[in-house]
């Protein structure tokens, strides 16, 4: 069955340094990925999307990897700010299939 | 203006009472879902509407009833409450349907606590 896995603990990170967040996935083609940010109480909100065929993608402080050989992407902040504390959702997405998000992972910018 | 929302933000309810929550969306989007997070904040979703077309029904318990009246609405009734119905309810809509590259966006949530 198809299986998503995200950093399994919280992550602390420094204020100021790169925050790195990782989803793994097996049993899956993803043709599309999308990250989202979850505050507590809150809906999540969609932040990025990259396609199978780009190995890259940029937003201001943001950046996604997708790396369809090894079933894996990487989620980048730079220069974190404590307001980027949140948790952060991968969902891989197959082509014509329904969204499937990760469990996600909690990242706390420490001041 | 509120893209995505839903009523009531918290429902707190009896086991076997029947509930509603409503879902609207402004932004002319042709997709709409319900997804359930549960405690352990797994985000799953539930159903999903294509301009008024049930499209994805997940493995849900029938008591659980979607209905689209039109592209803009997306109700959610639960018959015959049940203690492991409680959860946070979001709707969420997308321009186009599931499957393709089409981000969506969630209203606030609905938490349901069964009693």
């Amino acid at each position: 069955s198809q299986k998503i896995e995200q950093n399994s603990e919280a992550l602390n990170i420094q204020e100021g340094k790169t925050a790195t967040l990782t989803c793994n996935y097996t049993n899956y083609s993803p043709a599309y990925l999308q990250w989202y940010r979850q505050d507590p109480g809150r809906g999540p909100v969609f932040l990025l999307l990259i396609r199978e065929n780009e190995k890259e993608k940029r937003k201001e402080r943001l950046k996604v990897t997708f790396d369809t050989t090894l079933k894996q992407s990487l989620f980048h902040i730079t220069a974190s700010q404590p307001a980027d504390s949140a948790t952060y959702l991968c969902a891989p997405i197959e082509a014509g299939d329904k969204i499937i998000f990760g469990k996600g992972t909690r990242l706390h910018i420490l001041p | 203006d509120t893209a995505v929302s839903q009523t009531p933000k918290y429902l707190v309810t009896q086991m076997g009472n029947d509930k509603s929550i409503k879902c609207e969306q402004n932004l002319g989007h042709d997709t709409m879902y319900w997804y359930k997070q549960d405690s352990k904040k797994f985000l799953k979703i539930m159903f999903s509407y294509n301009n008024k077309e049930l499209i994805i029904n997940e493995t849900v318990p029938n008591r659980f009833s979607p209905k689209s009246p039109d592209k803009a609405h997306l109700n959610l009734h639960i018959n015959s409450l049940e203690l492991g119905d409680s959860a946070v309810y979001f709707c969420a809509s997308s321009q186009g349907p599931s499957g393709a590259a089409y981000e969506q966006y969630f209203g606030p949530g609905t938490r349901l606590t069964v009693t």
